[in-house]
């Protein structure tokens, strides 16, 4: 059965700080994992996607993943916060299409000018 | 503009009421999808189509009717209005719902407030 555990359901960075945001996962077969945004008033919006090629996956606005198997884990990290990065942050474990799609509940990140 | 688009984004509306919300795609994609997400942002799929027809039907209750006329629209249709209805529906659409690696592009919602 999949799973996927988001770790912290809020976290608080200062403007130019470094972000991690945390995200574990079980599952039976060889997932696909993505890491979503959704801004206030808006739709999800991916940022990346882990699809079994290269384990550190980089995504747009400076965000990236690395995929660890061995720990089951696919934590996101960006070198620097922005304020326009405060929103919130899905972590999803797909095993076939959407039909196996799970979303975890999901991290509030605050950035602090 | 390519998108997901999905209309109304609000709906407020009395007990009992019957509502409905539509959603298009010009992607081109395949499947395309209902979420529901509560007040505490929780995610849960309640159905989706590929190419117009139904894939997956969570445990919804049967007043939440979808509706796909073809494969870039899906409707969402819902009977006799309860408050715990209130929440955002989500319309999503995806190129192929059998690959596990076919991301989700999702509409901006349509936050439904039943009093």
């Amino acid at each position: 059965a999949q799973s996927v555990t988001q770790l912290d359901s809020h976290v608080s960075v200062s403007e130019g700080t470094p972000v991690l945001l945390r995200c574990n996962y079980s599952s039976s077969y060889s997932p696909s994992l993505f890491w979503y945004v959704q801004h206030p008033n808006k739709g999800l919006q991916l940022l990346l996607k882990y699809t079994s090629a290269a384990t550190l996956v980089k995504g747009i606005n400076g965000f990236e993943a690395e995929f660890k198997k061995s720990e089951t884990s696919f934590h996101l990290t960006k070198p620097s916060a922005h304020m326009s990065d405060a929103a919130e942050y899905f972590c999803v474990v797909s095993d076939t299409g959407g039909f196996k799609t799970i979303f975890g509940a999901g991290t509030r990140l605050f950035v602090k000018a | 503009d390519t998108a997901v688009s999905q209309t109304p984004k609000y709906l407020v509306t009395q007990m009992g009421n019957d509502k409905s919300i539509k959603c298009e795609q010009n992607l081109g994609h395949d499947t395309m999808y209902w979420y529901k997400q509560d007040s505490k942002k929780f995610l849960k799929i309640m159905f989706s189509y590929n190419n117009k027809e139904l894939i997956i039907n969570e445990t919804v209750p049967n007043r939440f009717s979808p509706k796909s006329p073809d494969k870039a629209h899906l409707n969402l249709h819902i009977n006799s209005l309860e408050l715990g209805d209130s929440a955002v529906y989500f319309c999503a659409s995806s190129q192929d719902w059998t690959a596990n690696n076919s991301p989700l592009h999702f509409g901006n919602g349509t936050r439904l407030t039943v009093t």
